[in-house]
């Protein structure tokens, strides 16, 4: 099944403590990209990659890293968390650039006490 | 960061309206602009992806318009259902970059 794949779904972590949310596409897409989603504030971009190493950033990429090694993997790394990144994460992959349907990841909810 | 609009914010119908939400985006740069569906609890879900002025596009009961000279879109929904509740989002881009609205969520009364 085509599909966008997230790890883990829920995780409640403390100020400081590094963690990876993973993102994994099987549909051979060259585009991906980290949205999060803060009630009030809508989806934001936080980075985007529109190739094997090759990433830049969104609206809000501030306290995030990223990486693309493989085409099918784009994890998003908090090296020292802070409560203001208590979001509902998306990942989302697209076959080229943002002219193809983009397909979203089911979500990863954090909480940063 | 641009600025992308969608209106009304929310919008309750009775079962059978038609409906229609607007989103206004900048006319300039224009690449792509997205449509999603987007229930509680779920992951958004894509229903166009428009790039040429003037574009139409249709999905059974659900339609969009695009005019990117005057930096708009439409998105009409016929005869409206109970199962078309849900929030609608669109998304102004360029080639990497998404800017999406706050989005419409629309509420379909049996």
């Amino acid at each position: 099944e085509a599909q966008v794949t997230q790890n883990p779904r829920y995780l409640i972590t403390v100020t400081g403590k590094k963690l990876t949310v993973t993102c994994s596409q099987n549909m051979n897409h060259e585009y991906m990209s980290w949205y999060r989603q803060d009630p009030g504030l809508g989806l934001r971009q936080i980075y985007y990659s529109m190739n094997v190493e090759v990433t830049d950033k969104g609206d809000v990429p501030e306290g995030y890293k990223v990486s693309r090694k493989e085409k099918r993997n784009f994890p998003l790394i908090l090296e020292s968390p802070s409560p203001n990144q208590t979001s509902l994460y998306f990942c989302a992959s697209s076959l080229w650039r943002l002219a193809d349907t983009q397909y979203f990841g089911p979500g990863t909810r954090l909480l940063v006490l | 960061i641009l600025n992308v609009e969608q209106s009304p914010q929310s919008l309750h119908v009775q079962e059978g309206d038609s409906t229609n939400f607007t989103c206004s985006f900048p006319s300039s740069n224009f690449y792509a602009l997205h449509w999603y569906r987007w229930e509680t609890a779920k992951s958004p879900e894509a229903l166009f992806v428009m790039t040429l002025n003037g574009d139409e596009k249709k999905k059974g009961r659900i339609s969009a318009t695009l005019n990117t000279k005057e930096g708009y879109s439409y998105l009409y929904i016929k005869g409206s259902q109970p199962e078309d509740s849900a929030t609608y989002l669109c998304a102004f881009s360029n080639a990497g970059k998404s800017t999406f609205g706050d989005g419409t969520t629309l509420t379909v009364k049996p």
